[in-house]
């Protein structure tokens, strides 16, 4: 069965530092992995995906992430925050052969000037 | 281009009324689904959809019904509303193979009081 853990349900950075939002994974077969953005009030926005190709996945506004199967793991990143990146990031889990994605809880994140 | 569109995107409800949310997509997506936002618990599958004339339940279907006549709406029915039913509810929608991108409406938010 598919499950997806995201390690902290908030994170706290200054502006201008590195961001780390950890997602770790459980999944039978072959995943598709996903990051998408919650701004307050709005509708999820996809940041990037991972669906087999490339292991470092980059994606808009200067987030990438990171696939490691033996890790079970799959880490967005940036390298510097803005302010607008406060929000609320989801990590998806979908395993091939399935209409299924499975949500973690999220994690909220907090930019300070 | 509207992508997913759902109506209402406030709504208040007491006890025991009966309402449908709307969701339309002009993306001619086979896939389409419905899920509940509640604090700390991220998103959770409510019933979706893979094709016209067919739908399944998801994680948390009781109290909620929907049908899929078209390709484009997929309506979802509270037929007797409860306070448990308060949520941010999204309907999403995406082709139907595995890894691709799920694309979220903005959201409606629905209390019952």
């Amino acid at each position: 069965a598919q499950s997806v853990t995201q390690l902290d349900s908030h994170v706290s950075v200054s502006e201008g530092t590195p961001v780390l939002l950890r997602c770790n994974y459980s999944s039978s077969y072959s995943p598709s992995l996903f990051w998408y953005v919650q701004h307050p009030n709005k509708g999820l926005q996809l940041l990037l995906k991972y669906t087999s190709a490339a292991t470092l996945v980059k994606g808009i506004n200067g987030f990438e992430a990171e696939f490691k199967k033996s890790e079970t793991s799959f880490h967005l990143t940036k390298p510097s925050a803005h302010m607008s990146d406060a929000a609320e990031y989801f990590c998806v889990v979908s395993e091939a052969g399935t209409y299924k994605y499975i949500f973690g809880t999220g994690t909220r994140l907090k930019v300070l000037a | 281009n509207a992508g997913v569109t759902q109506t209402p995107k406030f709504q208040v409800l007491k006890t025991g009324q009966s309402m449908t949310l709307q969701c339309a997509q002009d993306m001619n997506h086979e896939y389409m689904s419905w899920y509940r936002q509640d604090p700390g618990m991220g998103l959770r599958l409510i019933h979706y959809s893979v094709g016209a004339g067919i739908t399944d339940q998801g994680e948390v279907p009781n109290g909620y019904n929907v049908s899929r006549s078209t390709t484009e709406d997929f309506p979802l029915r509270l037929l007797s509303a409860a306070p448990s039913q308060t949520s941010v509810y999204f309907c999403a929608s995406s082709y139907g193979e595995t890894g691709n991108t799920i694309y979220f409406g903005e959201g409606s938010w629905l209390t019952v009081v």
